[in-house]
């Protein structure tokens, strides 16, 4: 039971090149997350995917796209990067709808440099 | 006013203190609360959730007061191992989306 897996783990890209981050989970969650984080701005989520079959836009979607492809798995995908979009990169998954006290479980993070 | 907020510290105690944080959140409709833990350069992990009777878990006490709109996090007997980064998270009763604190950080030192 590996939990949630995401890779890569670090990845350097330069100014507009595009990338897929891949996200998946073990543990039959029908919620997946994708959120970044920087220095001083804390965990902001950029893309959520309520049940399989839906993606919706969180608080920081611009520059980015997702991609619900079954109940496991959830990418995020720069198409152009931008040196504003170096950050660390967290996918987590929840039991929402199952238990009210739902928990987010957290893959280890992918960290973007953007040249 | 942020949704969620905390003090960010951070917080220097020495080994075997008590030390206690505080997060406030602005939504009165929020129905479930959590601390979740952050390792330096790691992923944030569940710490436990925050029930309306209180609840302790070993060293860790939570505490909700609806009335005000805050929860509290107590650490008793502080160990090195404590040091982190402890986030406030909240969420809203029907919704897929918690909110997160930006974080308090705990230095324990010897």
């Amino acid at each position: 039971n590996a939990g949630v897996t995401q890779t890569p783990k670090f990845q350097v890209l330069k100014t507009g090149q595009s990338m897929t981050l891949q996200c998946a989970q073990d543990m039959n969650h029908n919620s997946m997350y994708w959120y970044r984080q920087d220095p001083g701005m804390g965990l902001r989520l950029i893309y959520y995917s309520a049940s399989e079959g839906t993606t919706d836009k969180g608080e920081v979607p611009n520059g980015y796209n997702v991609s619900r492809l079954n109940k496991r798995e959830f990418s995020l995908r720069l198409e152009s990067a931008a040196p504003s979009q170096t950050s660390v990169y967290f996918c987590a998954s929840s039991d929402f709808g199952r238990n009210i006290q739902e928990t987010q479980y957290f893959g280890p993070g992918t960290r973007l440099l953007v040249l | 006013r942020k949704e969620v907020e905390q003090d960010p510290g951070p917080f220097n105690v020495p080994e075997g203190a008590t030390v206690a944080f505080n997060c406030t959140y602005s939504n009165s409709a929020s129905q479930s609360f959590f601390w979740y833990r952050q390792d330096c350069r790691k992923e944030p992990k569940l710490l436990m959730s925050v029930y309306s009777s209180g609840n302790e878990d070993g060293r860790f006490t939570a505490q909700l007061n609806r009335a005000s709109q805050y929860i509290s996090l107590l650490i008793r007997d502080s160990k090195l191992s404590d040091s982190a980064t402890y986030l406030c998270v909240v969420s809203r009763g029907g919704s897929y989306i918690p909110t997160f604190g930006r974080g308090t950080s705990l230095i324990v030192h010897p």
